[in-house]
């Protein structure tokens, strides 16, 4: 089956860093790939949704200019979380829609945690 | 605006008992409808889904969904469950412009 891969797993970082956040799909091409953010005992809220080679659509409230993202191939969409806070603290999981299925495929989500 | 409610948050069964799980959705449109299952340490897997035609659905590992239009629901059912079947369970549904929202999630517990 298809495979959405997340690096890394799980990262700890300092206030005021950025940390960068990869999803690939690994064995097809993903036109659509979202971000989620999942509070815990929460469920996951959508943060953005990324097209291969256009500006992503941020979700109301998320703000564009932390949450960076870039979908420069069909196969690769990054997150990167700049200037972290302890707020940002939070288990984030991407999806990838496949472009000829419409199946999404979920990665196995990174842990951030920021000190 | 497209949302979507579980009302059972957590649920515990003994094994071989009947499942089901309750989900309503809130949307003008036509939807596609998801349940999705997390197992414990593992990332979110596709049980079955609903596009068009037989409302009732069926899914993997025995699930079942039906979906009724006119109740706004996408049941989740399963007539016997297995310990192997404690997990977490998401409802989600697209809309028009195909974002998905899921919804608060169900904690199923299986006690042996």
């Amino acid at each position: 089956g298809a495979v959405v891969s997340q690096h890394p797993s799980w990262v700890i970082c300092k206030s005021g860093t950025s940390v960068k956040i990869e999803c690939r799909s690994l064995d097809f091409q993903a036109t659509t790939m979202f971000w989620y953010r999942q509070f815990p005992k929460q469920s996951l809220m959508l943060m953005a949704t990324s097209n291969e080679g256009s500006k992503a659509t941020y979700e109301q409230g998320v703000e564009k200019d932390k949450f960076l993202i870039n979908h420069a191939s069909l196969t690769l969409s990054t997150l990167t979380v700049t200037s972290a806070h302890p707020e940002d603290s939070s288990f984030y999981i991407c999806s990838a829609r496949d472009g000829l299925s419409y199946e999404q495929y979920f990665g196995p989500g990174t842990r951030l945690t920021v000190t | 605006a497209q949302s979507v409610s579980q009302h059972n948050h957590h649920v515990i069964l003994s094994e071989a008992a009947s499942l089901e799980l309750g989900c309503n959705y809130s949307y003008g449109g036509t939807v596609n409808l998801f349940w999705y299952v997390q197992y414990p340490g593992q990332h979110l897997q596709l049980l079955l889904k609903y596009f068009s035609g037989d409302p009732l659905v069926k899914g993997i590992k025995g699930f079942e969904a039906e979906f009724i239009k006119s109740k706004f629901s996408f049941n989740l059912r399963k007539p016997s469950v297995q310990w192997s079947d404690t997990a977490e369970y998401f409802c989600a549904v697209t809309g028009g412009y195909q974002k998905v929202t899921f919804g608060t999630g169900t904690k199923l517990q299986v006690i042996p």
